[in-house]
């Protein structure tokens, strides 16, 4: 079936420093894993996505991983900054790649000061 | 270029009262999706369509919750009558295909039924 898990579901982690944030999927046909970022009272933004012939992709601050043998992908903040705090979506596509996206259970990041 | 633009922002209704949803579409994307996000939670699909077309509704509660995409550009969810148990975010996307690629959201009506 189609299932996406998510972990942790909170994250505090002090200015600077790194954080990540992993998921798993089920489908093995999945070939679209997008990341997104919510703040509160917005909508998810994308923020950075990976397709499967890629095993790391990688934007400033912002990287993600794909292990499509183990079926999980995992989000890689680094130099954490306040601006970053904000729940954390990891997505990947329903049975058959039909364009429906199943969300992860969201992670919640905090950064201190 | 605007994103993606829904409204009302905030919607506070009694129970068994009807209740709509509008969303306008980024510019030329084809694929419009309504997802609903209850609290603490992922987004969690209702329907998509591609142009006027509803292609996936399995998710759509079909007994309350109706939705239309007249023309291929706005789309309007429904629900009625509203229930406790509905009150959620429900979220807007678009995208300019209908396999992986990327999905822009707006920022959402939060429903609250009391």
């Amino acid at each position: 079936g189609e299932n996406v898990e998510q972990h942790p579901s909170t994250l505090s982690v002090q200015e600077g420093d790194s954080a990540v944030i992993k998921c798993t999927y089920s489908d093995s046909a999945s070939n679209y894993f997008p990341w997104y970022k919510q703040e509160l009272g917005k909508g998810p933004q994308l923020i950075i996505d990976i397709r499967s012939n890629v095993g790391e992709k990688k934007d400033q601050r912002i990287a993600v991983t794909l292990n499509k043998t183990a079926k999980h992908f995992s989000l890689h903040i680094t130099e954490t900054q306040p601006e970053d705090s904000a729940v954390y979506f990891c997505a990947a596509p329903g049975s058959s790649n039909t364009g429906k996206l199943i969300f992860g259970q969201g992670t919640t990041l905090q950064v201190k000061p | 270029e605007a994103g993606v633009v829904q409204s009302p922002r905030y919607k506070i209704i009694e129970k068994k009262q009807p209740v709509a949803f509008w969303c306008n579409p980024i510019s030329g994307h084809n694929t419009l999706y309504w997802y609903r996000q209850n609290l603490g939670q992922g987004p969690e699909l209702l329907i998509r369509y591609e142009n006027e077309e509803a292609v996936d509704d399995s998710q759509l509660p079909k007994d309350r919750f109706s939705a239309e995409r007249l023309k291929g550009v706005d789309s309007t969810l429904k629900i009625q009558p509203a229930e406790l148990g509905d009150s959620a975010v429900y979220l807007c996307a678009s995208s300019l295909g209908n396999k992986n690629t990327e999905a822009f959201f707006g920022q959402g009506t939060r429903l609250t039924v009391v």
